[in-house]
């Protein structure tokens, strides 16, 4: 078990550009979750999937991002045409099966600079 | 919608002492769950301990306990023997049954606890 991998742990970028994030689940986790967060707040709940059904956005994903999880193992996150406001913490977690019970186990998490 | 308070954005304790940490809630939900995760400079979110709504025993893990009062809906986290490692970023979430949610987290705004030596 080697936890929940993010890639890249550090993205700059220029305003308008695109970049993507890759996260790993725990094997076997069939859910998975993004959270988006900024310096002195608490994480905020974007999106989930259930193996590799999106199940639920966030108002707070616009239309520039869009997340995969193609084949019900690592997912990706894109964000198209970059804002400042963009810039945060990007954090995967994943958790098995569909018991609230069951622990959510996050990511180092990818932090993005947008300049 | 579910909100988490944490009205202490920060908090300190001397080494070997003990520290509480203060969290609210407002659901409508009778049954849930509450948990207290920890996040330290290095950025990964780490589970504390957590709590059932339906039990009413008060968690415990260790150094780490909580006190869990439902009806006033409040779920505080004592720290005891505070330990220089324990200096973090600390949040308190919840957690509803309900699969039209998810079962996602809502967090707090954090508590930023440092450990005097």
């Amino acid at each position: 078990d080697t936890g929940v991998s993010q890639d890249p742990r550090h993205k700059i970028t220029k305003r308008g550009q695109n970049v993507t994030f890759r996260c790993d689940p725990i094997s076997e986790h069939n859910r998975l979750y993004w959270y988006r967060q900024t310096l002195g707040q608490g994480p905020e709940f974007l999106t989930y999937f259930q193996n590799e059904a999106q199940l639920e956005k966030s108002r707070l994903l616009s239309d520039r991002f869009s997340a995969e999880r193609p084949k019900g193992s690592f997912s990706t996150l894109e964000i198209q045409r970059t804002e400042q406001g963009d810039s945060a913490m990007y954090l995967c977690a994943s958790s098995l099966g569909q018991a609230s019970g069951n622990t959510i186990y996050f990511g180092e998490g990818s932090w993005l600079t947008v300049v | 919608a579910q909100t988490v308070t944490q009205s202490q954005p920060e908090m300190s304790v001397q080494e070997a002492e003990t520290v509480t940490l203060s969290c609210t809630y407002d659901t409508s939900e009778s049954d849930y769950y509450l948990f207290w995760y920890k996040q330290p400079p290095s950025r990964q979110m780490i589970l504390v301990i957590r709590q059932e709504a339906y039990k009413q025993q008060n968690a415990t893990e260790n150094r780490f306990s909580v006190n869990f009062q439902k009806a006033a809906k409040s779920f505080s986290l004592k720290i005891s023997d505070s330990q220089l490692g324990d200096a973090a970023m600390y949040f308190c979430a919840y957690r509803s049954p309900r699969e039209t949610s998810g079962s996602r987290l809502t967090f707090g705004e954090g508590t930023q606890l440092t450990v005097n030596p």
